[in-house]
């Protein structure tokens, strides 16, 4: 079975641009939750989608936006780029329908560096 | 005071040794109990789910929850170098209709031949 796929693995943006990042969950798996990962703040949650909706949401600025499709894949986008979000934005999916209990399956994820 | 706090090393032992990782919280609603493996430039794995206090066993490694504490440990019996890693504890709480998934910062861990 395929895991979690994450695209693009590494991107380089300039402050003021936008990105998009994509994931594609497990087969099977409905619930998707995106994560960003810093060195000083960790793991720290996005949002988190379940059949197309948005059940959960971190405290992140509206910048920060995501969605999910009807066959479970979702997206993420930051506007506005800013220098602190260059980070390592996980994607992880659930075979729960409450995926954040916590058997959670991650992507490698992306790495944004904003210049 | 964060809610989930967790040493983050480095921990450095020798191959063999038992490793002990740790992790404390402050929100008696914690229900659901996680360890997470996450090697360089890769995303967290999950290794041990755990919901009661007590032990629970793996292979080399047992996840060990004491909630009249409030402390959370993994152990991993005759450490290899293969498990050089970041150790992330994380546990959920029912809060503001719906759950909350907190992770520790993560504990840096490197076993040497």
């Amino acid at each position: 079975k395929a895991g979690v796929t994450q695209t693009p693995r590494y991107l380089i943006k300039t402050r003021g641009q936008q990105v998009t990042l994509s994931c594609s969950p497990i087969s099977g798996h409905r619930s998707v939750s995106w994560y960003q990962q810093t060195p000083g703040q960790g793991l720290q949650f996005l949002f988190e989608y379940f059949s197309e909706t948005q059940r959960n949401k971190g405290n992140f600025p509206g910048r920060f936006s995501g969605r999910q499709f009807s066959n479970s894949r979702s997206e993420m986008n930051v506007s506005t780029l800013e220098l602190g979000d260059s980070a390592l934005y996980l994607c992880a999916s659930s075979p729960r329908a409450r995926g954040n209990i916590g058997e959670l399956f991650f992507g490698e994820g992306s790495r944004l560096t904003v210049l | 005071q964060k809610e989930v706090e967790q040493d983050p090393g480095p921990l450095s032992v020798p191959e063999g040794a038992i490793v002990s990782l740790n992790c404390t919280y402050s929100n008696s609603a914690f229900q659901y109990f996680m360890w997470y493996r996450q090697y360089s430039r890769k995303g967290p794995e999950l290794l041990m789910y755990t919901y009661s206090s007590g032990n629970k066993e793996d292979g080399r490694f047992t996840a060990q929850v004491d909630k009249s504490s409030k402390y959370i440990s993994l152990f991993i019996r005759d450490s290899q170098p293969s498990d050089s890693a970041t150790y992330l504890c994380a546990m959920t709480a029912f809060s503001g209709g719906y759950n909350k998934l907190i992770f520790g910062a993560g504990t840096r861990l490197a076993v040497h031949p």
